[in-house]
């Protein structure tokens, strides 16, 4: 069973730094594009980066470039997202997905349960 | 950037009929497309890709049509837990993007 489980959310303040965690199992982790995508309290969906299989590209959505960093280890079969300068139109609830397998622009076909992040002083 | 843009925000419904939901695209995404479910509290799950496409374990009475820049989603004939919010979203291999639309609400009439 694929099983995907985030972690490192909570709160922070405005111009802070915090690491979100996204621990995989179930498939080979090596083996698929993963991404994040973030939902803001009572708001839609939005991409925020992804991965390529073994870490040599990444995208970002312009709103958190220079800001976020997307990476993985998957020798620990494990994704990151270093999120720094954080502002609280941030705040959202952050889900790891993994990509459904065609490539940077995909499809999401399995989620985490989301870790939520508030930024507030 | 592609906008995509959902119809209605919201539809009420009774259970047993039809339900259409409707994404169109700012531009031709081809059959890029995909559809989400999405229950309070939880993750989206992925019900259609490419148009058309149902995912792994999605009940046969979910569909999915179109190409260019208008796509409809269908619940033939609506259960009780089909009464949440639904996404619909494009892919792009490049530049790479991921565009998801507003959202629409399906409540019980």
């Amino acid at each position: 069973e694929v099983q995907l489980v985030e972690s490192g959310g909570g709160l922070v303040q405005p111009g802070g730094s915090v690491r979100l965690s996204c621990a995989a199992s179930g498939f080979t982790f090596s083996g698929y594009w993963m991404g994040w995508v973030r939902q803001a309290p009572g708001k839609g969906l939005e991409w925020v980066a992804n991965i390529k299989q073994d870490g040599s590209e990444k995208y970002d959505v312009d709103s958190v470039k220079g800001r976020f960093t997307i990476s993985r280890d998957n020798a620990k079969n494990s994704l990151y997202l270093q999120m720094n300068s954080l502002r609280a139109e941030d705040t959202a609830v952050y889900y790891c997905a993994r990509s459904l397998g065609y490539g940077p622009g995909d499809y999401f076909d399995y989620w985490g349960q989301g870790t939520l992040v508030t930024v507030s002083s | 950037e592609i906008v995509l843009t959902q119809s209605p925000a919201t539809l009420s419904l009774s259970p047993g009929e039809r339900a259409t939901l409707s994404c169109r695209a700012s531009q031709s995404i081809s059959r890029y497309l995909a559809w989400y479910q999405q229950k309070p509290g939880q993750a989206p799950r992925l019900l259609i890709y490419d148009a058309s496409n149902r995912a792994t374990g999605i009940p046969a009475r979910f569909s999915g049509s179109g190409s260019g820049t208008d796509f409809t989603l269908t619940i033939s004939s609506l259960e009780p837990e089909d009464f949440t919010v639904y996404y619909c979203q494009q892919r792009s291999n490049w530049p790479p993007e991921y565009t998801f639309g507003q959202g629409t609400k399906l409540e019980i009439k």
